[in-house]
């Protein structure tokens, strides 16, 4: 199996905090994305980064890459009650035409 | 529609039966995607669709599983023969073609939630 791994598998923050999610794929990637799935609802796509590229931003999340160590992380700053969910990494490995899934962090934000 | 819609939501079944699962996806979306997700884990990918054409079923975990998208549209996940371990979230998704590859989001429905009791 391709899928990765995320850590940590839960996280418990306060409002106002930032959340760091990692995640760690196996071979070469065409990209990486990052979704979020609310309890009893379906997976959203959050950001996405190409295998060229080492960070980017989409409001308060900041995605970076690093191809040499096969790693990502996740940043959400400034933390929302609403922002409690579980955030999977799925890694678009080259060659193949579907997404490998992590496990997910489970992230709790406190109010 | 607006979304990949998924039905049905929930699904009780007994061990033995047989059951279908069903997805229709954002229109225009070539791609369909069929993924299983147990609880706590992420999701696993079971086959996906291009237009009508299975392009990858690899995933699908035994002969039990298979899956059609007979007209490049609607899609019906089959399971024959339920055993307790098959209760899982089924998850579609759709896509434009090649989207993982071209870098473009996978959009998925709210899965349906299927207990084999």
């Amino acid at each position: 199996s391709q899928q990765g791994e995320e850590d940590p598998q839960a996280l418990s923050i306060q409002e106002g905090e930032n959340a760091t999610m990692n995640c760690s794929y196996k071979t070469s990637i065409n990209n990486l994305q990052w979704y979020r799935q609310n309890s009893g609802r379906g997976l959203v796509h959050l950001i996405l980064i190409r295998s060229n590229e080492r960070e980017k931003h989409s409001g308060r999340l900041r995605v970076t890459l690093d191809t040499s160590k096969k790693s990502s992380s996740l940043l959400i700053t400034a933390s929302r009650a609403a922002d409690t969910a579980s955030y999977f990494c799925a890694a678009a490995y080259s060659g193949y035409s579907t997404l490998t899934f992590g496990k997910g962090t489970m992230l709790l934000v406190s109010p | 529609g607006a979304g990949v819609s998924q039905s049905p939501r929930y699904k009780v079944t007994k061990r033995g039966q047989d059951v279908a699962l069903r997805c229709d996806p954002i229109s225009g979306h070539v791609s369909l995607y069929w993924y299983r997700q147990a609880l706590g884990q992420g999701p696993e990918f079971l086959t996906y669709f291009n237009y009508e054409a299975q392009q990858d079923k690899s995933g699908l975990p035994n002969d039990r599983f298979s899956a059609e998208r007979p007209e490049g549209s609607i899609s019906t996940l089959t399971i024959q023969r339920t055993e307790q371990r098959d209760s899982a979230m089924y998850r579609c998704a759709s896509s434009l073609e090649g989207a993982p590859i071209r870098g473009t989001e996978a959009f998925f429905g709210q899965g349906t939630r299927l207990t084999v009791v």
